[in-house]
């Protein structure tokens, strides 16, 4: 089976500047995640949707940071304006259900300048 | 809150040593608990446990979940230069399938 697809892999921007992520997810997977990844730090969850609906969305900077899943397949992620804090890996994974792990993409690494 | 914690967060060995890694958690209802192993792209998935005292073996990993205790250990044995990585824990709630992580154990092996 396909794994998570995510682009671009790598992304240079300078402070205040827009950027979108897209991703998507294994056929069928219903459930689909946004993760950050600061280096040196574990995953930290951004946002959760099943289907094309948000499940969780609470550790989500909404000021700049904004994400949808509009037919329920594949999802981008956007922010805007850029800041420094924001350099870190964005990963997405998806899942089947309940009991099933997730499978992530290759993420993303954002650098701003 | 949901909470993870992994010991050591750094571990070097040489090739063929044994090693354990340690994650204990905090979570409100828990569903179950997840090890990945991380190079320089995704995290790829190596166990799932849900029952507390089942060993999960794959080659020469292993894991065991204490649920009453809150920890989970994942064995190496016999490593090799290949197993240098992070390796994350993740638990995962019985709400809505959320799954928080802790900050990994990079682990070097060297020749």
């Amino acid at each position: 089976e396909a794994g998570v697809a995510q682009s671009p892999r790598y992304k240079i921007i300078e402070k205040r500047q827009s950027v979108a992520f897209w991703c998507n997810p294994i056929s069928g997977h219903a459930t689909l995640y946004w993760y950050q990844q600061i280096l040196g730090q574990g995953p930290k969850l951004l946002i959760q949707f099943q289907n094309n609906g948000v499940v969780d969305d609470s550790q989500l900077p909404k000021d700049r940071f904004s994400a949808e899943r509009l037919k329920g397949v594949d999802s981008t992620l956007k922010i805007q304006p850029a800041k420094l804090e924001d350099s870190a890996v964005y990963l997405c994974a998806s899942s089947d259900s309940k009991d099933s792990p997730l499978h992530f993409g290759n993420g993303t690494r954002l650098t701003v300048t | 809150e949901d909470k993870v914690v992994q010991s050591p967060l750094s571990l070097v060995v040489h090739e063929g040593d044994t090693v354990t890694l340690n994650c204990s958690y905090e979570v409100t209802n828990f569903r179950s608990l997840l090890w990945y192993k991380q190079e320089k792209k995704a995290p790829t998935f190596l166990f799932m446990l849900t029952s507390s005292g089942i060993e999960k073996k794959s080659g020469r990993l292993s894991s065991i979940l204490d649920k009453k205790e809150l920890f989970s250990i994942l064995n190496i044995t016999a490593t090799q230069t290949g197993d240098s990585a992070v390796y994350l824990c993740a638990v995962e709630d019985n709400y809505g399938q959320n799954f928080v992580f802790g900050p990994g154990t990079r682990l070097s092996v060297l020749p």
